[in-house]
C-alpha cells in the first residue's frame, strides 16, 4: 500500500522550543489527519484538516493542509515534556475510503 | 460515547496456535480498518471492512490472516498457526465513511507474542 513520506524522522529538541513536521504524497488527498502515539497505546487523532489550504489549531498544535493537496505540516508551539510521542500523519483519497500513513516522527523533548 | 474497544490487549501464543483479535467500532461506525505495527515502525494497513463485507484486504497476508465483520457483533482478526514473525501490536481502527471527509479513529491495540 502507498507510504507518506513523513519527515523528520525524530528530533530531539529543548523544552520551550517550537516544532516542525511535513508530509508529503505523490497523490491528492481530501482529507488529512494527524495522530500522536505514546508508547503502548494506540494513534490518538489530533487534528482533522479538509480544505486545500485550511490551517486548524488544537491548543499549542497547528496544522495545514497544503495548497498542492500532497503535503501537510505540523508545527508544535512551546512544547513541554509530555508532548514525547511518535507523531503521524494520515491521508485519504478521493476514490475509496482508504487511509495512507506516514511513516513516523519521534519526538523527543528535553526538559 | 465508548471509542473503539478492542480485546485481548495482550495474548500470547504458542507457534502454530490460533489467535483471534477482537474490535468493536465506535457507535455509529460502519467501518473498520486492522492495522499492525511492528516496534519502532509505522502503522501498515491489513484489511478494511464494512458490515458483512471485505472492502479491501490488499494488505493481508495470503495465507493463515481473515478477518471478517459480521451483521452483528465485532470485528475478528484471525491469525491461524501463529509463527514468531506474528508477533507485533494490532490496531483496529473505525470511521463514520462518508470519503474525504472521515476521521478515523484508533483502539489501544493486541499485543500479540508469539513464543
Amino acid at each position: 500500500g502507498q507510504q507518506l513520506n513523513q519527515s523528520p524522522q525524530s528530533m530531539f529538541i529543548q523544552e520551550g522550543e517550537d516544532v516542525s513536521m511535513n508530509c508529503t504524497s505523490s497523490s491528492i488527498f481530501n482529507t488529512w489527519l494527524w495522530y500522536k502515539q505514546e508508547p503502548g497505546e494506540g494513534p490518538v487523532l489530533l487534528i482533522a484538516l479538509y480544505k486545500a489550504g485550511e490551517l486548524t489549531s488544537n491548543g499549542r498544535l497547528t496544522a495545514q493542509f497544503g495548497i498542492t493537496r500532497k503535503d501537510s505540516f505540523l508545527n508544535i508551539s512551546a512544547s513541554i515534556p509530555s508532548d514525547v510521542g511518535i507523531y503521524f500523519c494520515a491521508g485519504q483519497g478521493n476514490t475509496g475510503n482508504q487511509f495512507y500513513f506516514g511513516t513516523g516522527t519521534s519526538l523527543t523533548v528535553i526538559p | 460515547n465508548a471509542g473503539v474497544m478492542q480485546n485481548p490487549r495482550h495474548l500470547v501464543r504458542r507457534r502454530g496456535q490460533e489467535a483471534r483479535l477482537r474490535c468493536s467500532p465506535m457507535k455509529g461506525h460502519s467501518h473498520v480498518y486492522w492495522y499492525r505495527q511492528l516496534p519502532e515502525e509505522g502503522l501498515k494497513f491489513m484489511v478494511y471492512l464494512q458490515k458483512e463485507n471485505i472492502i479491501d484486504e490488499s494488505g493481508m497476508p495470503k495465507e493463515r490472516f481473515s478477518a471478517e465483520f459480521p451483521k452483528e457483533g465485532p470485528s475478528i482478526l484471525r491469525i491461524q498457526q501463529v509463527v514468531r514473525g506474528d508477533s507485533a501490536a494490532y490496531f483496529c481502527a473505525s470511521s463514520p465513511s462518508v470519503i474525504g471527509s472521515g476521521e478515523l479513529f484508533f483502539g489501544e491495540g493486541s499485543r500479540l507474542t508469539v513464543l
